[in-house]
C-alpha cells in the first residue's frame, strides 16, 4: 500500500522542541523525506533520509528512522515562530520508469509565545 | 536549489472551458515531472508523472482526457484541465526532478483553480 499518516496538528511553546511523526506502509521506500508548506505556497525541502541510515542532523532538525516499524519522525529545536507552517513526509516509491513521491496527510504545526 | 516556476499563480474560470498551467524549471533539466493537486487542508494527491517525449504516467483515478499533460521538453511541462467543472477548483502543483530517480524534486509554488 502506499498510505503514509501524520498526526494532523501539534501546538508547541517557542523555544521548545518539536516532534513530527510519520509512519509509512512500503518497506521498499529507498528515501523518505520532509517537507514544508507555507499557506498558500509550494512545498519547501526540509531534509531526507536514506533508507538504510537511522539518523540524520541538519542544524536544527533531526531526521530519525525506525525502518523495522516504517516510523519517520522530524525533530525542530528551538522551534521558532517562522517555523509555524504544514510539514509533510513523504517517501520515493520505485515504479516502472520513475521514483514516485507520496506524500502523508500532513501536519499543522503552531507555534505560540 | 534549483527553481521550478509555475504559471499562472492563480486562475479563474466558467465553467466548461479549459485551463492550461504552465511548469519550467529554470536552472536545470527537467527529465521527469510530476503533477500533484491539493484539496484544502488535505494532502497532496499525485495525478500524473512524465518523462520528456513519453506520455504521461496517470495514477489510478485520474482522467487522462480530462488531465492533459504534456513534457515536450526538458524545461517545460503543461497540465490542461479540460471542460472545468466546479469540482475541479484545486490547488494543483507541479514537481521536477533532474533524473527519473533523483534524490530530490523541486516544487513549482502552485496555481490555484476556481471554476466558477
Amino acid at each position: 500500500g502506499e498510505d503514509v499518516e501524520q498526526s494532523l496538528f501539534l501546538s508547541v511553546r517557542e523555544g521548545d522542541s518539536s516532534v513530527i511523526n510519520c509512519t509509512y506502509t512500503d518497506s521498499s521506500s529507498t528515501y523518505l523525506y520532509w517537507y514544508k508548506q507555507e499557506p498558500g505556497a509550494g512545498l519547501q525541502l526540509l531534509t531526507y533520509i536514506f533508507s538504510n541510515m537511522d539518523m540524520k542532523q541538519d542544524q536544527r532538525l533531526t531526521v530519525l528512522l525506525n525502518k523495522k516499524d516504517k516510523h519517520l519522525s522530524l525533530r525542530i529545536a528551538d522551534t521558532q515562530t517562522g517555523d509555524s507552517a504544514i510539514y509533510f513526509c513523504a517517501e520515493s516509491l520505485r515504479a516502472v520508469d520513475t521514483d514516485k513521491l507520496i506524500f502523508g496527510t500532513g501536519t499543522r504545526l503552531q507555534v505560540f509565545p | 536549489g534549483a527553481v521550478v516556476s509555475q504559471h499562472p499563480s492563480w486562475v479563474i474560470c466558467k465553467s466548461g472551458t479549459s485551463v492550461k498551467i504552465e511548469c519550467r524549471s529554470l536552472d536545470f533539466q527537467a527529465t521527469t515531472m510530476f503533477w500533484y493537486r491539493q484539496f484544502p487542508k488535505q494532502s497532496l494527491m499525485l495525478m500524473a508523472t512524465s518523462n520528456e517525449g513519453s506520455k504521461a504516467t496517470y495514477e489510478q483515478g485520474v482522467e487522462k482526457d480530462k488531465f492533459l499533460i504534456n513534457h515536450a521538453s526538458l524545461t517545460l511541462s503543461t497540465l490542461t484541465v479540460t471542460s472545468a467543472h466546479p469540482e475541479d477548483s484545486s490547488f494543483y502543483i507541479c514537481s521536477a526532478r533532474d533524473h527519473p530517480r533523483g534524490t530530490e524534486a523541486f516544487f513549482g509554488q502552485g496555481t490555484r483553480l476556481t471554476v466558477v
